[in-house]
C-alpha cells in the first residue's frame, strides 16, 4: 500500500532562518506531488506541484521554494523566514492522469517567531 | 479551472442526515467531483468521488444532478465525531499532470 510521510511534524523557527520540510511517498511510482498551506481556521492554498524529478509549478509568488531531486520526494524550503510564512504545510500526493483523489500527509505546523 | 462555491457553516445533531451542497458552474466536460474531510491539524481524507448521477459507498452519498452544476454530499445520521471541515473539489485533469484547488470548505458541527 501507498503511504506518505513528512518531517518534522512541529518546528518553531526565527524570523530570517532558513527552512526545510521534507516529504516521501512509498508504494508507487511517478506521482504528482503538492505542497499545501493553510493558515489556522482557513482552506488550503496549493504552493508548488510537481509532476516529475526537477518539474516544480509554482501557484503563489512567495518567499518559499520546492524541489523534487527524486521521484518520491519533495522538499519545501525557505532561504528567510517571514511572519507570515507561519501555518500548516501539508504534502500530498496523487496518481497521474487517473481522475483526481489526492492524498494528504500528517502535516506540518510552522511558527515563525 | 472549475470554482467551487460552498456554505461556510452548518449545525446539526447526532442521528440527523446532513446535506452539504457545492456548486461549481464551471464544471468541465472532464472534471470528477470529490469530497474531502479535515479534522483540526490533520491533512484532507477523501470521502467519496463522483461523475453524474449518484454514487454511495459506506461512508456516504454524492448526488450530482445531470448539468453537473452542482453536487451534495449527504451524511447519513451524523454523530458528533462527523464534526469537521468538508471541502468540495472539482479537479482538472491534464496531459502529464493534475492540479487541485480547495475553497474554503464547509465547517460542519454536529451537537449532542
Amino acid at each position: 500500500s501507498q503511504t506518505i510521510h513528512q518531517w518534522p511534524a512541529t518546528l518553531v523557527q526565527p524570523v530570517g532562518s532558513p527552512l526545510s520540510l521534507e516529504c516521501t511517498v512509498e508504494g508507487t511510482s511517478n506521482p504528482n506531488l503538492y505542497w499545501y498551506r493553510q493558515a489556522a481556521g482557513r482552506g488550503l492554498q496549493l504552493l508548488f506541484y510537481s509532476v516529475g524529478i526537477g518539474q516544480i509549478s509554482s501557484e503563489v509568488p512567495q518567499n518559499l521554494s520546492a524541489s523534487r531531486p527524486q521521484d518520491r520526494q519533495f522538499i519545501l524550503s525557505s532561504k528567510k523566514l517571514l511572519l507570515s510564512d507561519s501555518g500548516f504545510y501539508l504534502c500530498a500526493w496523487s496518481v497521474q492522469e487517473t481522475g483526481n483523489t489526492i492524498y494528504f500527509g500528517e502535516g506540518s505546523w510552522l511558527t515563525v517567531v | 479551472l472549475a470554482k467551487t462555491t460552498q456554505p461556510i457553516s452548518m449545525d446539526s445533531y447526532e442521528g440527523q442526515e446532513v446535506n452539504i451542497t457545492c456548486s461549481h458552474n464551471n464544471i468541465a466536460t472532464n472534471d470528477y467531483i470529490t469530497w474531502y474531510q479535515q479534522f483540526p491539524s490533520q491533512g484532507p481524507r477523501f470521502i467519496i468521488q463522483g461523475y453524474k448521477t449518484k454514487v454511495t459507498n459506506e461512508v456516504a452519498s454524492l448526488f450530482i444532478p445531470a448539468d453537473r452544476k452542482s453536487s451534495t454530499l449527504s451524511l447519513p445520521r451524523v454523530s458528533l465525531s462527523d464534526t469537521a471541515v468538508y471541502y468540495c473539489l472539482v479537479g482538472e485533469s491534464r496531459t502529464g499532470g493534475f492540479k487541485t484547488i480547495f475553497g474554503a470548505g464547509t465547517r460542519l458541527f454536529v451537537k449532542a
